[in-house]
């Protein structure tokens, strides 16, 4: 079955504790990207990457790293988690970025 | 001024209705325009693509304005399945930002028996 997924689903942790959020599609899907959805924000691209070793900055990449070493593996690095980076985090991919994206089911994180 | 924009409603219409939301942006250089539809914070999943000359599919049509910078879902016959988000993306339009997605927070309609 074609998919996304994430993992964890649901993580609660505390400011500083470093975390990685993995992201993994079967789709060999070139596009990946990660997005935060926070209430009356809506989605917001946080990095995305067009292949492998090649990744850029979205429009709120601050506090996150991403790598992209092959190409089915995109996760989230959060090195120093604060209280504002409480949000539903989305992953996506797609065969290039004017097509249609694939979600995973979301993780929920809660920075304490 | 917001990069995509939409009216976030919430729009309440009857079964059998026909409503319509807007969406606006403002990278003229946009290329790539799609309408997204989003479950109770479920995964946003692909309602269509939008393409200059417009397009149907089904109930659901999908217009683009590149002069006035908007694009348009019209849902017509609406059902009870109807209720969700609908969220508006666009890309970022020029060379150096052409992988980069921009989502409007999303139109809530709810459709009532």
């Amino acid at each position: 079955e074609a998919q996304v997924t994430q993992n964890p689903r649901y993580l609660i942790t505390v400011t500083g504790k470093k975390l990685t959020v993995t992201c993994s599609q079967n789709m060999n899907h070139e596009y990946m990207s990660w997005y935060r959805q926070d209430p009356g924000l809506g989605l917001r691209q946080i990095y995305y990457s067009m292949n492998v070793e090649v990744t850029d900055k979205g429009d709120v990449p601050e506090g996150y790293k991403v790598s992209r070493k092959e190409k089915r593996n995109f996760p989230l690095i959060l090195e120093s988690p604060s209280p504002n980076q409480t949000s539903l985090y989305f992953c996506a991919s797609s065969s290039t970025d004017y097509n249609e994206q694939f979600f995973g089911p979301g993780t929920r994180l809660t920075v304490l | 001024r917001k990069e995509v924009e939409q009216d976030p409603g919430p729009f309440n219409v009857p079964e059998g209705a026909t409503v319509a939301f807007n969406c606006t942006y403002s990278n003229s250089a946009s290329q790539s325009f799609f309408w997204y539809r989003q479950d109770c914070r479920k995964e946003p999943k692909l309602l269509m693509s939008v393409y200059s000359s417009g397009n149907e599919d089904g109930r659901f049509t999908a217009q683009l304005n590149r002069a006035s910078q908007y694009i348009s879902l019209l849902i017509r016959d609406s059902k009870l399945s109807d209720s969700a988000t609908y969220l508006c993306v666009v890309n970022g339009g020029d060379s150096s930002n052409t992988g980069k997605l921009i989502f409007g927070q999303g139109t809530t309609l709810q459709v009532k028996p």
